[in-house]
């Protein structure tokens, strides 16, 4: 399985700004996610990250509040845009190959919006 | 219907005994199954697919029932450290064509007592 790295860790940021998390795979893959975990929650899918063009988005989640960029194929970008305390959460990035479905996570980045 | 039930617990459950957890799922297109063990403040980690046959992984197994749309996981000899939260989780076909993300369950969690 690849292996999936996310920058920042962790990070606690004001309402009104905007965060950009990274997330590096050590391999190069087809297919890359955001999720979100909310406190107590289970994951929810944001989006797939479709490498050189735009990322296809769920039900619920714009791309104005959440741009996603993919230059190529091991690296990927999540900004939470205008942040509000509701967007405190885990944002995780996973991916997988072509011929599986199974996915691997990366271990996630943990924000608070004060 | 939520797509993917799962019962919340807690199970607390004696070391060495066995332990089974149920899931159901609403969309009937899916086609790839899977359980995920998450630890606390931790990603979640792939623990095994799950096959229209049923597998087996050492003391883990699996099984699908496509008809009733029901998946379930059995840990035999349960172990301190299988104490953990069971995601129960399904692949999700995009409408918009998109690549399939994962719909996961709440979550099963499991406490095993010395």
């Amino acid at each position: 399985s690849a292996v999936i790295s996310q920058k920042p860790s962790r990070d606690i940021c004001q309402r009104g700004t905007s965060l950009t998390i990274q997330c590096q795979v050590d391999s190069q893959v087809t297919m890359m996610f955001w999720y979100r975990q909310q406190p107590g929650q289970s994951l929810t899918l944001i989006a797939t990250a479709n490498q050189g063009s735009e990322a296809t988005y769920e039900s619920g989640f714009v791309i104005d509040k959440f741009p996603i960029s993919r230059p190529n194929l091991t690296f990927s970008t999540l900004t939470v845009s205008n942040m509000s305390p509701e967007d405190s959460s885990i944002y995780l990035c996973s991916s997988r190959d072509v011929n599986s479905y199974e996915q691997y996570f990366g271990p996630g980045t943990r924000l608070t919006v004060t | 219907r939520k797509e993917v039930e799962q019962d919340p617990g807690p199970f607390n459950v004696p070391e060495g005994a066995t332990v089974a957890f149920n899931c159901t799922y609403s969309n009937s297109a899916s086609q790839s199954f899977f359980w995920y063990r998450q630890d606390c403040r931790k990603e979640p980690k792939l623990l095994m697919s799950v096959y229209s046959s049923g597998n087996e992984d050492g003391r883990f197994t699996a099984q699908l029932n496509r008809a009733s749309q029901y998946i379930s996981l059995l840990i035999r000899d349960s172990k301190l450290s299988d104490s953990a939260t069971y995601l129960c989780v399904v692949n999700r076909r995009h409408s918009g064509g998109g690549a399939d993300g994962l719909t996961f369950g709440k979550g099963t969690h499991l406490i095993i007592q010395p």
